[in-house]
């Protein structure tokens, strides 16, 4: 069993829909992080939290520690919005060494 | 002001050979990290780098894999008598202190023929 896992591996959406991905880890967090990876492999953070809720424009990122699951939701989807997104646990005591999650690939068509 | 940057973009290299890659990190980044993401895989560890610290190698998959970090700024990852199996994109990325968020470079394409 994968250390931290997503779901779903791939979606689709229209323009406007309402996206949500969730990541689900097994490890203690210091920190859990949400990347997106673009077509051409940039690799950009978007959030990283250990507590709570975090949002930056359209992008909302929640965490509940106790079930150990983090979501990430994106509010008016938009096809540039289309890229693999990437959850990461940092976990405790490995100084914020990276486990990743697989990734969704999330596809948001006109 | 400009980003984490990786040298070269790609590499193509017989099996067999040695190849480095290297990374150039914003200026203050006091961590140093390499990941690998192989074609389908989701990305890995390798190593990290912290200050003056010896750095945590329990990533690297086997001992053709080496790294340095000189100065507390550029570092090298070093691959021995490559193998197919090492093609991948591997990508390095600092951390300011404090913070834990990570700053990603564009990552080398490395494709051992």
């Amino acid at each position: 069993k994968n250390e931290v896992e997503q779901s779903p591996q791939n979606l689709t959406a229209q323009e406007g829909e309402f996206i949500t991905i969730n990541c689900s880890y097994s490890v203690g967090i210091s920190a859990l992080h949400w990347l997106q990876q673009h077509p051409g492999g940039g690799i950009v953070s978007l959030f990283m939290l250990s507590s709570g809720k975090k949002k930056h424009g359209r992008l909302i990122a929640t965490i509940n520690i106790q079930e150990k699951h983090s979501s990430l939701h994106i509010t008016a989807s938009h096809p540039r919005d289309s890229a693999v997104y990437i959850c990461a646990a940092g976990t405790t005591g490995t100084a914020s060494k990276l486990t990743f999650g697989t990734g969704t690939r999330l596809q948001v068509t006109l | 002001g400009a980003g984490v940057s990786q040298s070269p973009s790609n590499k193509v290299t017989e099996k067999g050979k040695d190849v480095e890659l290297r990374c150039d990190p914003i200026s203050g980044h006091t961590a140093l990290y390499w990941y690998r993401q192989s074609l389908g895989q989701g990305l890995e560890f390798l190593i990290y780098f912290q200050g003056n610290s010896a750095p945590d190698k329990s990533g690297l998959p086997s001992d053709r894999f080496s790294a340095e970090r000189t100065g507390g700024s550029v570092s090298t990852l070093t691959i021995q008598r490559t193998q197919q199996e090492d093609s991948a994109v591997y990508l390095c990325a600092g951390r300011l202190p404090g913070p834990d968020t990570q700053y990603f470079g564009p990552g080398t394409r490395l494709t051992v023929l």
